[in-house]
């Protein structure tokens, strides 16, 4: 079964850019992802799939996806305070769907 | 624009069956080729997925919840349900239905009910 791994935490200032990392476990390193921010007190919300060549779909303006490895990214560019959340990777196979830790994102 | 709303009681006991419902609308629950499905966050964790059922009523359980855990589709009402027995304090959490394609993400999230095992 796939496992994702995402650091706990990260911090960025207003204006900047931040990238955030999701890995997959080995023998799993060519799965495709998703990435959902979940902001305080919401529902989570789906902003792409990023598959292992990189390519990404399904993105709002200022969120990218990016791929290196087993590594997938998720990079936001000029952050506003509304992106201040918990950021989660999704991955799937035939049986089940797996979520990382999530990654709760202070923007500064 | 597919909707989804979870509807159901907020408190029960432990012991019990926990039931919810979720209401699709926007789209015909059977006329569509997704999956249906259950993910649950308890307080200040991260999201775990319950579940999910087919439109065709074929199901798949994560296998932590799978002697507990039935996932029925009623496409007469345009909805589809979650039934978790003997819960404990454990299974306070809240708990989302979404909806996605079997190998493609969760695109649709509903927007989640909170669900507290007490007695």
């Amino acid at each position: 079964q796939p496992v994702l791994t995402q650091s706990s935490s990260a911090s960025a200032s207003l204006g900047s850019s931040v990238k955030l990392i999701c890995t997959l476990n080995s023998g799993y390193s060519n799965h495709i992802i998703a990435w959902h921010q979940q902001q305080p007190g919401k529902a989570p919300r789906y902003l792409m799939k990023v598959e292992g060549s990189g390519r990404y779909s399904g993105a709002p303006a200022r969120f990218s996806g990016s791929s290196s490895g087993a590594d997938r990214h998720l990079t936001i560019s000029n952050l506003q305070s509304d992106d201040e959340a918990v950021y989660y990777c999704e991955t799937w196979d035939s049986n089940a769907r797996v979520f990382g830790g999530g990654t709760k994102l202070t923007v500064l | 624009q597919v909707l989804l709303q979870e509807s159901g009681p907020g408190l029960v006991k432990p012991s019990e069956a926990l039931s919810l419902t979720c209401s699709v609308s926007g789209g015909s629950i059977d006329r569509t080729t997704y999956y249906w499905g259950w993910i649950r966050q308890p307080p200040g964790k991260g999201l775990e997925w319950i579940g999910g059922i087919y439109y065709s009523g074929r199901s798949h359980y994560n296998p932590s919840f799978e002697s507990r855990v039935t996932i029925a589709v009623d496409t007469s009402k345009n909805q589809f349900s979650l039934n978790l027995n003997s819960v404990t304090a454990a299974d306070t959490a809240v708990y989302f239905c979404a909806r996605y394609f079997g190998f493609d993400p969760i695109d649709v999230w509903g927007q989640g009910t909170t669900v507290t095992v007490s007695s």
